[in-house]
């Protein structure tokens, strides 16, 4: 099945700083990449997703890449801010018919104010 | 977007009681839909893929006959947690897909306490 690699567990940096959250996946069939956002005690949220046929994708201060060669993909968030502290989940999605998806560990960000 | 809502959002039972956690997708049909637990500090682990009108996928470790899985309709899949102990104690979490798969929703999530 699907192995999804996260790095790193935990991640500090200063506010208006770059935070960069890496993931690697074994199933070269996998075609969807999401992330989400984890506060403490909530679900988890959506932040933004990519699909094998793209790139990059960017939204506002968030942005997604995927290597479909090298099976890795990265969130990078600019302009950090406080309220970006949470758990950050990546995500593959393998093919097939059951659209099940396999988590990597998390990162724990903290942005110091 | 799409509200996948988990009912309830705490409980706290005696060992060996049973507990039922409810999932509906409200505002679109939920052909799938799949059953996490997550420990502290820890990611969100599969426990099955519920499809609707047919048995549960179970993964590899986890006793389908102790965590009750079912999918009568769809917008609904319940998860019954029998003869609980307290290392059951966790985080349960649903998500549903609709008929394309694309976009996958999470419910609120369901502290269980067992003591």
């Amino acid at each position: 099945g699907e192995n999804v690699e996260q790095h790193p567990s935990t991640l500090s940096v200063q506010e208006g700083d770059s935070a960069v959250i890496k993931c690697t996946y074994s199933d070269s069939a996998s075609n969807y990449f999401p992330w989400y956002k984890q506060e403490l005690g909530k679900r988890p949220q959506l932040i933004i997703d990519i699909r094998s046929n793209v790139g990059e994708k960017k939204d506002q201060r968030i942005a997604v890449t995927l290597n479909k060669t090298a099976k890795h993909f990265s969130l990078h968030i600019t302009e950090t801010q406080p309220e970006d502290s949470a758990v950050y989940f990546c995500a593959a999605r393998s093919g097939g018919s059951n659209y099940k998806l396999t988590f990597g560990k998390g990162t724990l960000l903290t942005v110091n104010p | 977007g799409a509200v996948v809502s988990q009912h309830p959002s705490w409980v706290i039972c005696k060992s060996g009681t049973s507990v039922k956690i409810e999932c509906r997708s409200l505002d679109f049909q939920a052909t799938t839909m799949f059953w996490y637990r997550q420990f502290p500090k820890q990611s969100l682990m599969l426990m099955a893929t519920s499809n609707e009108g047919s048995k549960a996928t179970y993964e590899q470790g986890v006793e389908k006959d102790k965590f009750l899985i079912n999918h009568a309709s769809l917008t609904l899949s319940t998860l019954t947690v029998t003869s609980a102990h307290p290392e059951d104690s966790s985080f349960y979490i649903c998500s549903a897909s609709g008929h394309s798969g694309n976009t996958i929703y999470f419910g609120e999530g369901s502290w269980l306490t067992v003591v």
